[in-house]
């Protein structure tokens, strides 16, 4: 069994299109990560949650939003996207700060033409 | 915030040690994580060090000083596979209580026959 999936892999589609990424462990961890990974291998934190909290990283344009229908799924919903959104996303969970472990997904390549 | 630097790139032969290093600065510290990226796939768990001193596994050990903001991450009669992409990571305690791994750009190391 994939410890955490994402959907889809691969994604092509136009400037402006509104675009989701689900994702979903079925680790019964508590917390979940997007990334971010551009053309340069990148691995930038997008955000963090967990059943108590969200955490954005600041420095994410607001068209980008988290969504958590339970604890198993952490989904990324694009809006408006732009050519510079073009990167692979890596959603990523932790079971707890005592093995520092965290757990990716396959990644989804998004290409915004 | 946090800055994390490490060498772009790094070559080395097979069968040789190699040492990828890691400075980092970040407000609060929480653990320093190695992760390895082959090309097109998902970073994989190596290495989590929390206190000082050598953590060795296998092949693979990874050196943490506290004090001096570094780490390295020694890889052992290397192998063709171990061509990948090393991350460096820490984690700041953020408010809430959680925990958001920082990765450095990382380490794209090249073994040659």
């Amino acid at each position: 069994d994939t410890a955490v999936s994402q959907t889809p892999k691969y994604l092509v589609t136009q400037m402006g299109n509104d675009k989701s990424i689900k994702c979903e462990q079925n680790l019964g961890h508590d917390t979940m990560y997007w990334y971010k990974q551009d053309s340069k291998k990148f691995l930038k934190i997008m955000f963090s949650y967990n059943n108590k909290e969200l955490i954005i990283n600041e420095t994410v344009p607001n068209r980008f939003s988290p969504k958590s229908p339970d604890k198993a799924h952490l989904n990324l919903h694009i809006n408006s996207l732009e050519l510079g959104d073009s990167a692979v996303y890596f959603c990523a969970s932790m079971r707890g700060w005592d093995t520092g472990e965290l757990f990716f997904g396959e990644g989804s390549r998004l290409t915004v033409l | 915030g946090q800055n994390i630097d490490q060498p772009t790139e790094m070559t080395a032969t097979e069968g040789a040690i190699v040492q990828i290093n890691c400075t980092y600065q970040t407000s609060g510290f929480n653990g320093l994580f190695w992760y390895q990226q082959h090309a097109g796939e998902a970073p994989t768990f190596l290495s989590y060090n929390v206190l000082d001193g050598l953590e060795e596994k296998g092949r693979f050990s990874s050196f943490l000083s506290r004090s001096k903001g570094y780490s390295y991450l020694l890889l052992k009669e290397l192998q063709m596979k171990d061509s990948a992409s090393y991350l460096c990571a820490v984690s700041p305690l953020v408010t809430g209580g959680s925990y958001i791994p920082t990765f450095g750009r990382g380490t794209s190391l090249i073994v040659h026959p």
